[in-house]
């Protein structure tokens, strides 16, 4: 199975909102409302930020939110932030044989 | 503290054999499935393999099916994942990251280990 599409990069201004989205397909996105997003600091442990396609998880900022639209996911970031410069992944639950798929993440850059 | 602590990467000649641990701290280790992901040099991040809290369910990706083995010892809160036949293209950081069966998504990663399969 083909991983998810996201597209490359995407920039934005301190205290801007930015989109990132997730395309899948018929056998991933678009019959499970199993989507989850990542944001991973190169080092660092990549961390939850949106599961069931739109949940936060437990004190997360509320600067981050889910949707999903047929085959296609999305993350929204608010109010941008330094810190929120980093590589986003999207994954969507695939079925039985396949389990979980990744997108090919998306670099985010604070400008 | 929550937290997973991968160990056991490094080089390994093309063919090899390298077996990964993760130590888990924090949480009650038993009642989670226990997952491997990984991201090679430049690329995204990768499933690799599931399994269930008793052991009795594992899932692979593809690619490592027949090479890579994932098992548990829930007395020890770890986790572990055998790999053999290794391949230039099995070279990633490994990362050990807990599953939420059922709903599918992982709410707790490690920092990783890095594998680097070359001659």
């Amino acid at each position: 199975q083909s991983a998810l599409t996201q597209s490359a990069s995407v920039s934005g201004s301190p205290g801007q909102s930015i989109t990132i989205s997730c395309t899948g397909t018929s056998s991933d996105i678009g019959t499970y409302n199993l989507v989850s997003w990542y944001q991973h600091h190169p080092g660092k442990a990549p961390k939850l930020l949106i599961y069931e396609a739109d949940k936060r998880p437990s004190g997360l900022s509320n600067r981050f939110s889910g949707s999903k639209s047929g085959s296609t996911a999305s993350l929204t970031i608010s109010g941008l932030q330094a810190e929120d410069e980093a590589d986003y992944y999207c994954c969507s639950y695939a079925g039985y044989s396949t389990s979980v798929i990744f997108g090919g993440g998306t670099k985010l850059t604070v400008l | 503290e929550v937290q997973l602590v991968e160990s056991g990467g490094g080089l390994v000649q093309p063919g090899g054999s390298l077996r990964l641990s993760c130590v888990a701290s924090g949480f009650n280790f038993r009642s989670y499935w226990m997952s491997w992901v990984r991201q090679a040099p430049g690329k995204g991040l990768e499933w690799v393999a599931n399994m269930r809290q008793d052991g009795g369910e594992k899932d692979y990706v593809d690619s490592v099916k027949g090479r890579f083995t994932i098992s548990r010892d829930n007395a020890k809160n770890s986790l572990y994942v055998q790999m053999n036949s290794l391949r230039a293209e099995d070279t990633a950081v490994y990362y050990c990251a807990r599953l939420r069966g059922g709903v599918w998504h992982f709410d707790l990663w490690g920092r990783g280990t890095l594998v680097t399969v070359s001659s």
